[in-house]
């Protein structure tokens, strides 16, 4: 499998409830990213990790909870959610998190929606 | 000073047309600006990029337009195929500690038949 890989596709979560996402890419990169996408709104980078080292907290909540094992796996848990957390959550990789032209390579997403 | 401003958020092109799509920046030290595409159910993927160096690139039916002093760059889409609908994200970047593009808000491209 080549690519990076987002799972679940969709889920739909109460607040109260715990659940993760998963993401794995296969292109050898050194970057890991999550970004959150909402209709008519600029992606919105919510962390950076750099050979496993986060590097970047976007000001993000602390119900979204970033873990990065190792280069090539990223999981963002997520806890007591709110209905305007619904969004396509994005997860990217790129070669060099500090190259500018270090393109990103992004995920298919997952669509969350908070009940 | 950390925006990126894209218009038009939406854009009917017939098929062979023109697609244009603009985008403006504020930061000055933002010095490499690609453009991604996005399709329903699918991830943005990279379609072309420029530095700041440079006026112009090209790449088959795709062109990046630059005006540094203007701070604004473009992205024209010749001979418009229906193929070519989706959304389209500019972005900007600045080589400075941890890299992070700033994106614009999107335009969806609609290339009728």
């Amino acid at each position: 499998e080549t690519g990076v890989t987002q799972t679940p596709r969709h889920l739909v979560m109460g607040m109260t409830n715990k659940k993760s996402l998963k993401c794995e890419q296969h292109l050898g990169h050194n970057a890991m990213y999550w970004y959150k996408q909402s209709a008519k709104k600029p992606l919105e980078l919510m962390f950076v990790y750099n050979f496993k080292e986060q590097t970047e907290n976007n000001s993000v909540p602390s119900r979204f909870s970033p873990e990065c094992p190792n280069s090539s796996h990223l999981f963002l848990h997520l806890h007591t959610l709110q209905p305007e957390d619904s969004a396509l959550y994005l997860c990217a990789s790129s070669q060099d998190g500090t190259a500018a032209n270090s393109p990103l390579h992004f995920g298919n997403g997952t669509r969350l929606t908070v009940t | 000073q950390q925006q990126v401003k894209q218009s038009p958020q939406s854009l009917i092109v017939q098929k062979g047309g023109i697609s244009i799509i603009n985008c403006a920046y504020e930061n000055t030290a933002f010095d490499y600006f690609p453009w991604y595409q996005q399709f329903p159910g699918k991830g943005p993927a990279l379609l072309i990029a420029i530095r700041p160096d440079v006026s112009e690139k090209k790449e088959g039916r795709f062109t990046i337009s630059f005006n540094k002093s203007a701070k604004q760059f473009s992205l024209h889409i010749m001979d418009s195929q229906p193929g070519d609908s989706a959304t389209y994200f500019c972005a900007a970047s600045m080589a400075s500690g941890t890299y992070k593009y700033i994106f614009g808000t999107g335009t969806r491209l609609k290339v009728l038949a």
